[in-house]
């Protein structure tokens, strides 16, 4: 089983829609939870960090749920620049390490 | 925009050359990593430094030769390297484990092997 899997999509959307993605992860000691975009051919940039609570930064909201070892990411009223690949990254060893664990993305495009 | 760079952004080489990937980080971060993106696979992580001390090789070929003169700056020199070592490496950095460690990627070089 890997470590953090993901759809790889893609999720083909039209502009305004609500989409969702999941992950789940296979260490049930891991502690920290991030969702990171990757724009073609460019470097991954920090989308927002999961936290147990869940949490909501503007159109995006992410949830936790440690008992299935599975996350989400909410996109609300999808626009065209959210098209990107969105890669769901866990702390392998909880908070010990710096060790992260890359899912292999999840690919969006937001059709006009 | 990132404060971590990387150079050069694009690298051919032969086989037998011998070249050097550098990455420099304005962060105040003390850990940074290497990773190698290759095409339908998820970031591998190949290197962690924290403090200047390596504590994490991922199985990586000798080919592979990292090296962390201060906490700012990376290097990873390359040597012998293989068709298949083409790929996108990424240079990152964090604060150290134990605390808040979001990592903050430079724009890569992506080396061609030939």
């Amino acid at each position: 089983r890997k470590e953090v899997e993901q759809d790889p999509g893609p999720f083909n959307v039209p502009e305004g829609a609500t989409v969702a993605f999941n992950c789940t992860y296979s260490n049930s000691a891991s502690q920290s939870f991030f969702w990171y975009r990757q724009d073609c051919r460019k470097e991954p940039k920090l989308l927002m960090s999961v936290y147990s609570s869940g949490n909501e930064d503007g159109r995006f909201t992410a949830q936790l749920n440690r008992a299935s070892q599975y996350i989400s990411l909410l996109i609300r009223d999808s626009k065209l620049s959210d098209s990107a690949t969105y890669l769901c990254v866990v702390n392998s060893h909880g908070g010990a390490t710096n060790k992260l664990i890359f899912g292999t993305g999840t690919l969006l495009a937001v059709q006009p | 925009e990132t404060g971590v760079t990387q150079t050069p952004r694009h690298l051919v080489m032969g086989m037998t050359n011998k070249k050097s990937l550098k990455c420099e980080q304005h962060l105040g971060h003390n850990a940074m990593y290497w990773y190698k993106q290759s095409a339908k696979k998820p970031l591998e992580l190949m290197f962690v430094y924290n403090f200047k001390e390596q504590t994490e090789n991922n199985s990586v070929p000798s080919r592979f030769s990292p090296e962390c003169p201060n906490s700012s700056h990376l290097f990873l020199h390359l040597h012998t390297l293989q068709p298949e070592d083409s790929a996108l490496y990424l240079c990152a950095s964090s604060h150290p484990a134990g605390t808040k460690n979001e990592q903050f990627f430079g724009p890569g070089t992506r080396l061609t092997v030939l």
